[in-house]
């Protein structure tokens, strides 16, 4: 257990359906990452938050994608209208920037989504 | 980020070091050499870091070539919980860039 977690850990949801997933980050985290993961593949980059400010953006994360940290703690990952192609594991990392330094990314277990 | 080579797979039987190659020739003067590994269905788990000097921690040894092009991560008595995918990355580790790009990794299987 790395102190990141994630919820849900399964989602199963049909076609055209919103879906939000949540990460709670290691508690003295100031950077927050989502990426997404798809069968064989190494996990790709969507978005980063430095406390509440998103600071970049992958162009993965379409106009369906919505990520927010809204106190700088938590982040919920939005996506709306979901497709077949949605379908992947997404993952939340946390770590600690100081000085312009960044820390080791500590990452959640995942979230595993299904779409039918 | 400087791109990485990995062989797709390897073996190493359980007890003995498990030697993993990466290949990093384009790298940068301020880019550091990270490690992770995934085991199946869970988040990716760091492993170590270094810029040009070897490192060493509990989990694993880190040699970094004179010329930096290339590194070797050494489990040095690995056991099956050790099978995983293991990924080497290149990255900054200063200032906004530091989203971590992984590739397609190693995936090493440890048998009895």
């Amino acid at each position: 257990d790395t102190g990141v977690s994630q919820d849900p850990r399964h989602k199963i949801t049909k076609r055209g359906q919103n879906v939000t997933f949540r990460c709670d980050p290691i508690s003295e985290h100031n950077r927050l990452y989502w990426y997404r993961q798809t069968l064989g593949q190494g996990p790709e980059f969507l978005t980063y938050f430095q406390n509440e400010a998103q600071l970049e953006k992958s162009r993965l994360l379409s106009d369906r994608f919505s990520a927010e940290r809204p106190k700088g703690s938590f982040s919920t990952l939005e996506i709306q209208r979901t497709e077949q192609g949605d379908s992947a594991m997404y993952l939340c990392a946390s770590s600690l920037e100081v000085s312009g330094r960044s820390h080791e990314q500590y990452f959640g277990p995942g979230t595993r989504l299904t779409v039918t | 980020d400087a791109k990485t080579t990995q062989p797709t797979s390897m073996d190493c039987a359980e007890g003995r070091a498990a030697n993993l190659p990466c290949n990093h020739s384009t790298i940068s003067g301020n880019e550091y050499v990270y490690w992770y590994r995934q085991i199946h269905s869970q988040g990716p788990q760091y492993i170590i870091h270094g810029l040009k000097n070897n490192e060493t921690n509990e989990m694993a040894s880190l040699i970094i070539t004179e010329d930096r092009k290339s590194s070797t991560l050494i489990l040095p008595h690995a056991t099956l919980r050790d099978t995983a995918v293991y990924y080497c990355i290149v990255r900054v580790k200063a200032g906004t860039a530091s989203k971590l790009t992984f590739g397609t990794g190693t995936r090493l299987q440890v048998t009895l």
